[in-house]
């Protein structure tokens, strides 16, 4: 596609409740990455994938949090027993390099956990 | 830690004026820094980039200063006009060894360009 694709826009999920939510990437694009975005503040890096692995999941929050693209295209994030404190806009960008400079963002799903 | 610091949280410019944001930061391993304009309901975009082995870079009416000494860059908008409107932030991140680090963003500027 022509851009970043990312579904469902809005969720909201009761506390407790298992989420998925999926990135399609630009068609090609090696690097993903995911993003969350707390009201009113900057995004902050949960995780990236080059191509089908996962390079870097420093920014995962818990163990509950986890992402996966396992053909190195589309990726789902995953979040389990959903807290208040997940509420959040999650991003998902996608980049032709092995970088993370000129990459472009979806926009975003936001979630918000009652 | 707030790697990077930016500044004023938010921003009135008139019409035609220029827009100034500062943004400071900490890690002296960062390499690659870019400013995103976000739209409300929208991913951010980028709008330029600059590395460390420039002091400034223009790209139309925005121009991005760099002082690797004093670790602090600025993002210039000329000309501002009510379509800047928008929440601007900085970001910083290490590019070297052809690896990936995720951005590190500043906390933004809300920025009102009044008609």
């Amino acid at each position: 596609g022509a851009g970043v694709s990312q579904s469902p826009r809005y969720k909201v999920a009761k506390r407790g409740q298992d989420v998925a939510l999926r990135c399609d990437p630009i068609s090609g694009h090696v690097s993903l990455f995911w993003y969350q975005q707390a009201l009113g503040q900057g995004p902050e890096f949960l995780t990236y994938f080059q191509n089908e692995a996962q390079l870097d999941k420093s920014g995962l929050p818990s163990d509950r949090f986890f992402a996966e693209r396992p053909e190195g295209s589309v990726s789902t994030l995953k979040i389990q027993r959903t807290q208040q404190e997940d509420s959040a806009v999650y991003l998902c960008a996608s980049s032709a390099s092995r970088g993370s400079d000129g990459y472009t963002f979806g926009s975003g799903t936001r979630l918000t956990v009652v | 830690q707030q790697q990077v610091k930016q500044s004023p949280q938010s921003l009135i410019v008139q019409k035609g004026g220029i827009s100034i944001i500062n943004c400071a930061y900490e890690n002296t391993a960062f390499d690659y820094f870019p400013w995103y304009q976000q739209f409300p309901g929208k991913g951010p975009a980028l709008l330029i980039a600059i590395r460390p082995d420039v002091s400034e870079k223009k790209e139309g009416r925005f121009t991005i200063s760099f002082n690797k000494s004093a670790k602090q860059f600025s993002l210039h908008i000329m000309d501002s006009q009510p379509g800047d409107s928008a929440t601007y932030f900085c970001a910083a991140s290490r590019r070297a060894g052809g690896g990936a680090d995720g951005l590190t963003f500043g906390k933004g500027t809300h920025l009102i360009i009044q008609p």
